[in-house]
Protein backbone atom coordinates (compact mmCIF):
# COMPACT_ATOMS: atom_id res chain seq x y z
CA UNK A 1 0.00 0.00 0.00
CA UNK A 2 2.66 2.32 -0.99
CA UNK A 3 4.11 3.53 2.26
CA UNK A 4 0.25 4.54 3.55
CA UNK A 5 -0.28 3.80 6.63
CA UNK A 6 -4.15 4.45 8.10
CA UNK A 7 -5.33 4.44 12.17
CA UNK A 8 -7.60 2.92 13.45
CA UNK A 9 -8.30 0.54 10.74
CA UNK A 10 -11.31 -0.92 12.65
CA UNK A 11 -13.24 1.72 14.84
CA UNK A 12 -16.99 1.81 16.52
CA UNK A 13 -18.31 4.50 17.71
CA UNK A 14 -21.79 5.97 19.33
CA UNK A 15 -23.51 8.71 17.23
CA UNK A 16 -22.53 12.40 18.73
CA UNK A 17 -18.93 11.71 19.45
CA UNK A 18 -15.96 13.13 18.03
CA UNK A 19 -13.90 10.74 15.66
CA UNK A 20 -10.40 11.33 14.25
CA UNK A 21 -8.77 9.49 11.49
CA UNK A 22 -5.35 9.08 10.94
CA UNK A 23 -3.25 8.91 7.93
CA UNK A 24 0.51 8.77 7.69
CA UNK A 25 2.55 8.44 4.43
CA UNK A 26 6.37 7.76 3.93
CA UNK A 27 6.95 9.21 0.58
CA UNK A 28 7.12 12.79 0.86
CA UNK A 29 3.93 13.06 -1.70
CA UNK A 30 2.54 16.61 -1.61
CA UNK A 31 -1.33 16.14 -2.16
CA UNK A 32 -3.11 13.75 0.46
CA UNK A 33 -7.11 13.05 0.13
CA UNK A 34 -9.15 11.50 2.25
CA UNK A 35 -12.16 9.44 0.65
CA UNK A 36 -15.49 7.38 1.71
CA UNK A 37 -16.43 4.84 -0.17
CA UNK A 38 -20.39 3.72 0.07
CA UNK A 39 -21.59 0.60 -2.01
CA UNK A 40 -23.44 1.84 -4.86
CA UNK A 41 -21.46 4.62 -4.54
CA UNK A 42 -18.10 3.94 -5.39
CA UNK A 43 -15.25 6.39 -3.87
CA UNK A 44 -16.42 10.43 -2.91
CA UNK A 45 -13.68 13.13 -2.03
CA UNK A 46 -14.26 14.42 1.25
CA UNK A 47 -11.50 16.60 1.44
CA UNK A 48 -7.63 16.77 0.24
CA UNK A 49 -4.67 18.83 0.80
CA UNK A 50 -1.69 20.39 -1.29
CA UNK A 51 0.53 21.35 1.09
CA UNK A 52 1.25 21.49 5.20
CA UNK A 53 -2.12 23.87 6.46
CA UNK A 54 -3.58 23.82 2.69
CA UNK A 55 -6.34 22.30 2.55
CA UNK A 56 -9.88 22.13 0.45
CA UNK A 57 -13.46 20.53 0.47
CA UNK A 58 -14.57 17.69 -1.84
CA UNK A 59 -17.98 16.49 -2.73
CA UNK A 60 -18.96 15.58 0.24
CA UNK A 61 -17.34 17.53 3.27
CA UNK A 62 -20.60 18.52 5.23
CA UNK A 63 -19.78 17.00 8.89
CA UNK A 64 -15.81 16.36 8.14
CA UNK A 65 -12.92 18.82 8.66
CA UNK A 66 -9.56 18.21 8.24
CA UNK A 67 -6.03 19.42 9.43
CA UNK A 68 -2.30 18.63 7.97
CA UNK A 69 0.23 20.06 10.08
CA UNK A 70 3.16 18.01 8.57
CA UNK A 71 3.81 16.85 5.18
CA UNK A 72 3.64 13.28 6.11
CA UNK A 73 0.14 13.44 8.30
CA UNK A 74 -3.40 14.31 7.35
CA UNK A 75 -6.34 14.01 9.88
CA UNK A 76 -9.83 13.41 8.99
CA UNK A 77 -11.99 14.38 12.30
CA UNK A 78 -15.97 13.52 12.51
CA UNK A 79 -17.13 16.26 14.51
CA UNK A 80 -20.28 15.05 15.73
CA UNK A 81 -20.77 11.51 13.94
CA UNK A 82 -24.00 9.99 12.36
CA UNK A 83 -24.71 6.83 10.77
CA UNK A 84 -24.92 8.02 7.36
CA UNK A 85 -20.85 8.70 8.50
CA UNK A 86 -20.87 4.84 8.69
CA UNK A 87 -18.40 3.92 5.90
CA UNK A 88 -15.11 2.64 4.81
CA UNK A 89 -12.28 5.70 4.64
CA UNK A 90 -9.63 5.84 2.59
CA UNK A 91 -6.64 8.09 2.43
CA UNK A 92 -4.35 8.50 -0.79
CA UNK A 93 -1.35 10.27 -2.06
CA UNK A 94 0.27 11.65 -5.12
CA UNK A 95 2.82 14.27 -6.65
CA UNK A 96 2.70 15.24 -10.25
CA UNK A 97 6.57 14.78 -10.57
CA UNK A 98 8.12 12.91 -13.63
CA UNK A 99 4.04 13.16 -14.81
CA UNK A 100 2.21 10.86 -12.36
CA UNK A 101 -1.06 11.85 -11.64
CA UNK A 102 -1.67 8.50 -10.40
CA UNK A 103 -2.84 8.28 -6.49
CA UNK A 104 -1.76 5.68 -3.95
CA UNK A 105 -4.37 4.53 -1.60
CA UNK A 106 -4.06 3.30 1.81
CA UNK A 107 -5.61 0.38 3.13
CA UNK A 108 -8.55 2.47 4.73
CA UNK A 109 -10.52 2.53 8.00
CA UNK A 110 -13.73 0.79 8.61
CA UNK A 111 -15.97 3.16 11.03
CA UNK A 112 -19.30 2.32 12.26
CA UNK A 113 -21.47 4.60 13.75
CA UNK A 114 -24.33 2.93 15.86
CA UNK B 1 -18.00 18.50 -15.01
CA UNK B 2 -16.57 15.19 -15.49
CA UNK B 3 -17.73 11.96 -15.64
CA UNK B 4 -17.15 8.23 -15.23
CA UNK B 5 -19.38 5.61 -16.45
CA UNK B 6 -19.36 1.89 -15.44
CA UNK B 7 -22.55 0.77 -17.55
CA UNK B 8 -21.95 -3.31 -15.63
CA UNK B 9 -22.02 -3.95 -11.89
CA UNK B 10 -20.65 -7.26 -12.32
CA UNK B 11 -18.75 -9.29 -14.53
CA UNK B 12 -18.86 -12.79 -14.64
CA UNK B 13 -16.02 -14.76 -16.45
CA UNK B 14 -14.77 -18.24 -16.68
CA UNK B 15 -10.53 -18.68 -16.07
CA UNK B 16 -8.75 -18.73 -19.09
CA UNK B 17 -11.13 -16.56 -21.19
CA UNK B 18 -10.76 -13.51 -22.27
CA UNK B 19 -12.18 -10.26 -20.08
CA UNK B 20 -13.49 -6.70 -20.25
CA UNK B 21 -14.27 -4.50 -18.24
CA UNK B 22 -16.20 -1.23 -19.73
CA UNK B 23 -15.58 2.07 -18.93
CA UNK B 24 -16.55 5.24 -20.49
CA UNK B 25 -16.06 9.19 -19.87
CA UNK B 26 -16.88 12.55 -20.15
CA UNK B 27 -14.20 15.49 -19.71
CA UNK B 28 -13.68 18.63 -21.49
CA UNK B 29 -10.07 18.64 -22.66
CA UNK B 30 -7.87 16.10 -22.85
CA UNK B 31 -8.84 13.21 -20.83
CA UNK B 32 -5.84 11.86 -18.34
CA UNK B 33 -7.79 8.09 -17.27
CA UNK B 34 -6.77 5.38 -14.77
CA UNK B 35 -7.69 1.74 -13.88
CA UNK B 36 -7.55 0.42 -9.74
CA UNK B 37 -8.80 -2.51 -8.69
CA UNK B 38 -9.24 -3.64 -4.93
CA UNK B 39 -9.15 -6.92 -3.37
CA UNK B 40 -11.35 -7.60 -0.39
CA UNK B 41 -10.38 -5.63 2.69
CA UNK B 42 -7.87 -4.03 0.86
CA UNK B 43 -7.37 -0.28 -0.86
CA UNK B 44 -7.41 -0.10 -3.97
CA UNK B 45 -4.23 -0.48 -6.23
CA UNK B 46 -3.37 1.48 -9.46
CA UNK B 47 -3.33 -0.93 -12.20
CA UNK B 48 -2.48 1.51 -15.34
CA UNK B 49 -2.69 4.59 -17.36
CA UNK B 50 -3.73 6.17 -20.08
CA UNK B 51 -2.18 10.32 -20.59
CA UNK B 52 -1.09 10.52 -24.08
CA UNK B 53 0.65 8.69 -26.62
CA UNK B 54 -0.42 4.89 -27.79
CA UNK B 55 -4.05 3.51 -27.70
CA UNK B 56 -3.18 0.57 -25.69
CA UNK B 57 -1.99 0.77 -22.74
CA UNK B 58 -0.33 -2.18 -20.86
CA UNK B 59 -0.06 -2.49 -16.65
CA UNK B 60 0.31 -4.64 -13.64
CA UNK B 61 -0.70 -8.38 -13.62
CA UNK B 62 -1.02 -8.05 -17.33
CA UNK B 63 -3.79 -6.20 -18.17
CA UNK B 64 -4.22 -3.62 -20.72
CA UNK B 65 -6.27 -0.78 -21.45
CA UNK B 66 -8.07 0.30 -24.78
CA UNK B 67 -8.17 4.42 -25.15
CA UNK B 68 -10.75 4.93 -27.59
CA UNK B 69 -11.87 9.27 -28.23
CA UNK B 70 -14.27 9.08 -30.56
CA UNK B 71 -16.79 6.28 -28.72
CA UNK B 72 -15.10 8.45 -25.17
CA UNK B 73 -14.16 5.04 -23.79
CA UNK B 74 -11.28 3.50 -21.97
CA UNK B 75 -12.09 -0.27 -21.25
CA UNK B 76 -9.80 -2.98 -19.35
CA UNK B 77 -8.57 -6.19 -20.68
CA UNK B 78 -6.94 -9.08 -20.25
CA UNK B 79 -6.53 -12.23 -22.53
CA UNK B 80 -6.81 -15.01 -20.29
CA UNK B 81 -8.38 -14.57 -16.98
CA UNK B 82 -7.59 -15.60 -13.73
CA UNK B 83 -9.49 -16.68 -10.89
CA UNK B 84 -7.29 -14.63 -8.92
CA UNK B 85 -8.53 -11.33 -10.93
CA UNK B 86 -11.80 -11.82 -9.09
CA UNK B 87 -12.15 -8.25 -7.39
CA UNK B 88 -13.93 -4.58 -7.70
CA UNK B 89 -12.15 -2.62 -10.58
CA UNK B 90 -12.94 1.42 -11.18
CA UNK B 91 -12.41 3.39 -13.93
CA UNK B 92 -11.25 6.99 -13.16
CA UNK B 93 -10.60 10.20 -14.59
CA UNK B 94 -9.01 13.02 -13.32
CA UNK B 95 -11.20 16.41 -13.00
CA UNK B 96 -11.29 19.73 -11.90
CA UNK B 97 -8.00 21.43 -11.25
CA UNK B 98 -8.01 21.91 -7.96
CA UNK B 99 -5.02 24.51 -7.33
CA UNK B 100 -1.27 24.66 -6.20
CA UNK B 101 -0.91 21.55 -9.34
CA UNK B 102 -3.15 19.47 -7.83
CA UNK B 103 -6.65 17.64 -9.92
CA UNK B 104 -9.02 15.76 -8.47
CA UNK B 105 -10.02 11.88 -9.72
CA UNK B 106 -13.56 11.22 -9.99
CA UNK B 107 -14.17 7.46 -9.90
CA UNK B 108 -16.75 5.48 -11.50
CA UNK B 109 -18.92 2.98 -9.11
CA UNK B 110 -16.82 0.14 -9.74
CA UNK B 111 -17.68 -3.63 -11.03
CA UNK B 112 -17.30 -6.60 -9.68
CA UNK B 113 -15.39 -8.61 -11.79
CA UNK B 114 -15.83 -12.83 -11.20
CA UNK B 115 -13.65 -15.39 -12.38
CA UNK B 116 -15.34 -18.74 -12.29
CA UNK B 117 -12.44 -21.78 -12.44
Amino acid sequence: DAGITQSPRHKVTETGTPVTLRCHQTENHRYMYWYRQDPGHGLRLIHYSYGVKDTDKGEVSDGYSVSRSKTEDFLLTLESATSSQTSVYFCAISDIKGGRYEQYFGPGTRLTVT
Amino acid sequence: AQSVAQPEDQVNVAEGNPLTVKCTYSVSGNPYLFWYVQYPNRGLQFLLKYITGDNLVKGSYGFEAEFNKSQTSFHLKKPSALVSDSALYFCAVRGSYSGAGSYQLTFGKGTKLSVIP
